[in-house]
């Protein structure tokens, strides 16, 4: 059973960094690409980054370029996003999700149950 | 960047009835949509693919059609375990983007 685990959530200032994990179980996690999604309160769900079975060529989404970077080890079966220089617009539910295939596609076929990252002095 | 248009954003259904929810793209998208239902403090579950096939293990009353920039996710004859939250997703484009979700009560 496909099993993402998201963990690293809380509560941070304005200016502040966070590092979010994701622990992966129940497939051949260097096999595939995989994405942080998040969900602001009452608002819609938003893609953050996504990365490669090997870690090459992250995306990210606009709204968090050169803020955050998204990373993997595969040894460890782990997916993470280091936030930094964090803003109140970035509170959210951080959901990480699997790709269907190895190269990032957004074509997600598994979640998890998310991470509650709120930014507030 | 592509605009999904999903509505309606709450509906309220008696089981048995027939449910569609709408997701329309600014954009023509071919059939790179998929849907998922989503329960509170759970993980997303992946129901339709493609527009239109099933994701296999999902209960056939669900269905979805459509292909460009109209799609639609039917559920026929709908049960209680089917209230849940709503939402499509495009991969056609870069940035992937979202409908903004339907949530879905029974009475």
């Amino acid at each position: 059973e496909v099993q993402l685990l998201e963990s690293g959530g809380g509560l941070v200032q304005p200016g502040g960094s966070l590092r979010l994990s994701c622990a992966a179980s129940g497939f051949t996690f260097s096999s595939y690409a995989m994405s942080w999604v998040r969900q602001a309160p009452g608002k819609g769900l938003e893609w953050v980054s996504g990365i490669n079975n090997n870690g090459d060529s992250p995306s990210y989404a606009d709204s968090v370029k050169g803020r955050f970077t998204i990373s993997r080890d595969n040894s460890r079966n782990a997916l993470f996003l280091q936030m930094n220089s964090l803003r109140a617009e970035d509170t959210a539910v951080y959901y990480c999700a699997k790709d269907r295939v190895d190269q990032v596609e957004n074509n997600f076929d598994y979640w998890g149950q998310g991470t509650l990252v709120t930014v507030s002095s | 960047e592509t605009t999904l248009t999903q509505s309606p954003a709450f509906m309220s259904a008696t089981p048995g009835d027939k449910v569609n929810i709408s997701c329309k793209a600014s954009q023509d998208i071919d059939d790179d949509m998929n849907w998922y239902q989503q329960k509170p403090g759970e993980a997303a579950i992946f129901i339709i693919q493609e527009a239109t096939t099933l994701v296999p293990g999902i209960p056939p009353r669900f269905s979805g059609s459509g292909f460009g920039t109209d799609f639609t996710l039917t559920i026929n004859n709908i049960d209680s375990e089917d209230a849940a939250y709503y939402f499509c997703l495009q991969h056609d484009t870069f940035p992937p983007t979202f409908g903004q979700g339907t949530k879905v009560e029974i009475k």
